[in-house]
């Protein structure tokens, strides 16, 4: 089975533009969480979605960052306008909700340089 | 809140002597717990992980970690450590209670075995 598929693997863009990061689940999986990875930082959690819905956004950094599921097989996060501090590794993470405790299965991840 | 810590930034063994990686949290309420590698440019791995039952619990590649309650440990053990260990481990706690879904990372250690 594929695993979690995120795109593109490295972006490097200039400030001010606007960036996309896109991630397939694992089919079947109703939960999918944004992780944000840097050096200073570790790993932060930006938002959950349960059945393609927002349950915590409390992570997302700021008014810049947005994310959406529109169906249980894609989501996307976005940042406009981006800045440099906003380089870092950003993680789709899925996991089947409601049964005893699943394990996260994570994705490549992709590298976004701002420059 | 709960909370992750690992006191290693990292941990240097010798190939074929046993490795042991720390962790201690602290959540409301039992915990699961969980163990990651990641390594260079790849997102991350599981490895194992206690929700309940035996202390001792094993996963993948050989390792194993001990869920000791009275001193909220769970630490990454491997009785013959090979080179291709060498990784970032992470160790992650999430809440054992009905609706509870964050899963919170500790900042990571840097494991490297030495030929």
């Amino acid at each position: 089975d594929a695993g979690v598929i995120q795109s593109p693997r490295h972006e490097v863009t200039e400030m001010g533009q606007e960036v996309t990061l896109r991630c397939k689940p694992i089919s079947g999986h109703n939960s999918l969480f944004w992780y944000r990875q840097t050096m200073m930082r570790g790993l932060e959690l930006l938002i959950y979605f349960n059945n393609n819905v927002p349950i915590d956004d409390s992570g997302m950094p700021e008014d810049r960052f947005s994310a959406k599921m529109p169906n249980a097989s894609f989501s996307t996060l976005k940042i406009q306008p981006s800045e440099p501090r906003d380089s870092a590794v950003y993680f789709c993470a899925s996991t089947k909700q409601g049964g005893v405790a699943g394990e996260l299965f994570f994705g490549e991840g992709s590298r976004l340089t701002v420059l | 809140a709960q909370s992750v810590a690992q006191p290693e930034d990292q941990v240097n063994v010798a190939e074929g002597n046993p490795l042991t990686v720390k962790c201690t949290y602290s959540v409301s309420g039992n915990p699961y717990l969980f163990w990651y590698v990641q390594y260079p440019n790849r997102g991350l791995q599981f490895l194992l992980k206690y929700i309940t039952g035996d202390n001792l619990v094993k996963g993948s590649y050989g390792f194993e970690a001990e869920f000791n309650k009275s001193q909220t440990s769970f630490h990454l053990k491997k009785p013959s450590a090979l080179v291709s260990d060498s990784a970032l481990y992470f160790c992650a706690v999430r809440g054992a209670g009905a609706g509870s879904y964050q899963l919170t990372f500790g900042k990571g250690t840097k494991l490297s075995v030495i030929p």
